[in-house]
């Protein structure tokens, strides 16, 4: 069984500052690990991945994820937030293996809003 | 990246109608394809595993015989809302994954609303 947990589901920051949305993950099986950007009436945009190979992990836009499996913890991080960065971000695992089993499990999300 | 599309991006029908979603993968093969819906704010409820060429695999208390699945091509897959009614307004997404990344590519969605 896997479940994501991201803790706090709306995160506001100012233009210029650090951002930080957290991830900690179960999963029975190593797990695959993604990061995903929602824009309002929009489908998902992937931001960054983990396959098991580099544990920080560099994505588009300018975030970075690190994997920390004796926290199970994949947090997202932004040195610098810009007013485009406002939108849903969703933490999702898959821990399965083989073609057919790409089932994602989804975190419920965190709401980043950018005050300029 | 690879691009999945869906058809129609909104659709308002009556209730007691049926809808057809469609869920294409342009520029790759996808055995599997994924239907998800989203309420709004919330994250999203997979509903099912479409897979070419058998039946699609529904997760627990998704009504197969309402929300009728069809993959018919190695490209596209198909969500029918059959007997619309206003709860199952909503947001629903498709994705395909390319078994070479493990990710998995969505569709822009589609905003159906049963009045």
């Amino acid at each position: 069984a896997q479940s994501v947990t991201q803790l706090g589901s709306h995160v506001s920051v100012s233009e210029g500052a650090l951002v930080l949305l957290r991830c900690n993950y179960s999963s029975s099986v190593p797990p695959y690990l993604f990061w995903y950007v929602q824009y309002p009436n929009q489908g998902l945009q992937l931001l960054l991945k983990y396959t098991s190979a580099a544990t920080l992990v560099k994505g588009i836009n300018g975030f970075e994820a690190e994997f920390k499996k004796s926290e199970t913890s994949f947090h997202l991080t932004k040195p610098s937030a810009h007013m485009s960065d406002a939108a849903e971000y969703f933490c999702a695992v898959s821990g399965l293996r083989g073609f057919s089993n790409y089932k994602l499990t989804f975190g419920k999300g965190t709401l980043l809003t950018v005050n300029p | 990246g690879a691009v999945v599309s869906q058809h129609p991006s909104r659709v308002i029908c009556k209730s007691g109608t049926s809808v057809k979603i469609e869920c294409r993968s342009l520029d790759f093969q996808a055995t599997t394809m994924f239907w998800y819906r989203q309420f709004p704010k919330q994250s999203l409820m997979l509903m099912a595993t479409s897979n070419e060429g058998s039946k699609a695999t529904y997760e627990q208390g998704v009504e197969k015989d309402k929300f009728l699945i069809n993959h018919a091509s190695l490209t596209l897959s198909t969500l029918t809302v059959t007997s619309a009614h206003p709860e199952d307004s909503s947001f629903y997404i498709c994705s395909a994954p390319t078994g070479a990344t493990y990710e998995q590519y969505f569709g822009p969605g589609t905003r159906l609303t049963v009045t």
